[in-house]
């Protein structure tokens, strides 16, 4: 079973140029996460999604982050413009259903912001 | 969101010595969820607790869930240097949807 995909794996931008991150999930999983991960810390939920609806983004700095996962697969998530403590890795997770089950994570983007 | 908090933060240990890294919440927790990153990694899921008083064993790894369902606790008996990585728990949001982590407890197992 192919796990859940995330490019690109590293990204380097300056401050306030745009980047976008993309995730494929695990295929029939219908819960999707993004996390940010920064060094040191543990993963911060940004956006829950089910299928193509949001459940929970209360974390999600909407001023300059976006998510949307048309159709209900694949997702992207965009920062617009980025902050030099964006820098951080961004992880893409899902899993089967929206609660009480085991979530698989990508390998992640490793994000730096100059 | 749910908050869950880790202790310690830290912790090192000589090879065969036992690990232990609690979770606490403030408020009764519907399940917890442990996962496991190697540096370098990504989370990978260890397992979920559900029900008060819980115990589950996976070889050298011993996981509880508290009576009250606000605490949990990872013990790690005789460490090997491959159990090297953060250890985190992860628990459901007030909606009952977002799956929050805690900060993670660090391991580093010398031989």
């Amino acid at each position: 079973e192919a796990g859940v995909a995330q490019s690109p794996r590293y990204k380097i931008i300056e401050k306030r140029q745009s980047v976008a991150f993309w995730c494929n999930p695990i295929s029939g999983h219908a819960t999707l996460y993004w996390y940010q991960q920064i060094l040191g810390q543990g993963p911060k939920l940004l956006i829950q999604f089910q299928n193509n609806g949001v459940v929970d983004d209360s974390q999600l700095p909407k001023d300059r982050f976006s998510a949307e996962r048309l159709k209900g697969v694949d997702s992207t998530l965009k920062i617009q413009p980025a902050k030099l403590e964006d820098s951080a890795v961004y992880l893409c997770a899902s899993s089967t259903g929206p609660r009480n089950t085991e979530a698989f994570f990508g390998q992640g983007t490793r994000l730096t912001v100059v | 969101g749910q908050q869950v908090m880790q202790i310690p933060q830290y912790q090192h240990v000589q090879e065969g010595e036992d690990f232990t890294t609690y979770c606490n919440s403030s408020t009764t927790l519907s399940n917890i969820q442990w996962y496991k990153q190697r540096p370098g990694g990504h989370p990978v899921f260890l397992i979920q607790l559900v029900k008060s008083g819980e115990v589950k064993k996976q070889k050298r790894l011993t996981f509880q869930f508290g009576e009250a369902k606000k605490n949990s606790s990872l013990h790690i008996t005789a460490t090997q240097t491959t159990d090297v990585g953060t250890y985190f728990c992860a628990a459901p949001g007030d909606s009952g949807y977002a799956l929050n982590f805690g900060k993670g407890t660090s391991l580093l197992v010398t031989p």
